[in-house]
């Protein structure tokens, strides 16, 4: 049974950094793209980032774009959200989310239940 | 960036009811549309993927359909569980990108 597990969130002050970890079993990890997701209370669904099967290709929404580092650590079956210089527009439940593909033209197949993440003073 | 914009935002209907949302990509996206449901403190589900091909144990009264630019959601008789919030999210270019979502309830 696949599983992604989110920890890490919590209330940070704004410019604060936190990192976001996500723990993955249920399948080979080094096979597929996995993703950042957010949203914030009652709005929609905001692609965050993405990482390639090998960390060889990445991307980030414009939001969070030289704020935010993924990474991953596939031998530990882990993935990662380090971000940094924290605003309240950022305040969100964020998601581990597992793509079909190794690539990035396939589809969110698995979800985590997701972290809170509360930017305020 | 590809902006993806869906319609209505809101609807009311009731059980029985053949339902359908519209999603629209700023352009071709060829058929990298993908749909999501997601009920209130639920994570998103995967019911559709590639525009057309329903998610393995997805009711098949879920049907998605279109290519390019233009893609439909259609429920052909809503239950009582299919009640909830649906995103269309496109795949073809990053940044990835969700439609603000379209959501059903109970007329």
């Amino acid at each position: 049974e696949v599983q992604l597990v989110e920890s890490g969130g919590g209330l940070v002050q704004p410019g604060r950094s936190l990192r976001l970890s996500c723990g993955a079993s249920g399948f080979t990890l080094d096979d597929y793209t996995m993703h950042w997701v957010r949203q914030a209370p009652g709005k929609g669904l905001e692609w965050v980032s993405g990482i390639s099967w090998n960390s060889g290709s990445i991307g980030y929404a414009d939001s969070v774009r030289g704020r935010f580092i993924i990474s991953r650590h596939n031998a530990k079956n882990s993935l990662y959200l380090q971000m940094n210089s924290l605003r309240a527009e950022d305040t969100a439940l964020y998601y581990c989310v597992k793509d079909r593909s190794s690539g990035w033209n396939g589809y969110f197949d698995y979800w985590g239940q997701g972290t809170l993440v509360t930017v305020s003073s | 960036d590809i902006q993806m914009t869906q319609s209505p935002s809101s609807l009311s209907a009731s059980v029985g009811d053949r339902v359908t949302i519209t999603c629209r990509a700023s352009q071709t996206i060829s058929s990298y549309l993908n749909w999501y449901q997601q009920k209130p403190g639920k994570a998103p589900n995967l019911l559709i993927y590639a525009a057309s091909n329903l998610q393995s144990g997805v009711p098949s009264r879920f049907s998605g359909s279109g290519s390019g630019t233009h893609f439909t959601l259609t429920i052909s008789s809503l239950q009582p569980e299919d009640f909830a919030t649906y995103y269309c999210q496109q795949s073809y270019r990053t940044p990835l990108s969700f439609g603000g979502g379209t959501k059903v309830e109970i007329k």
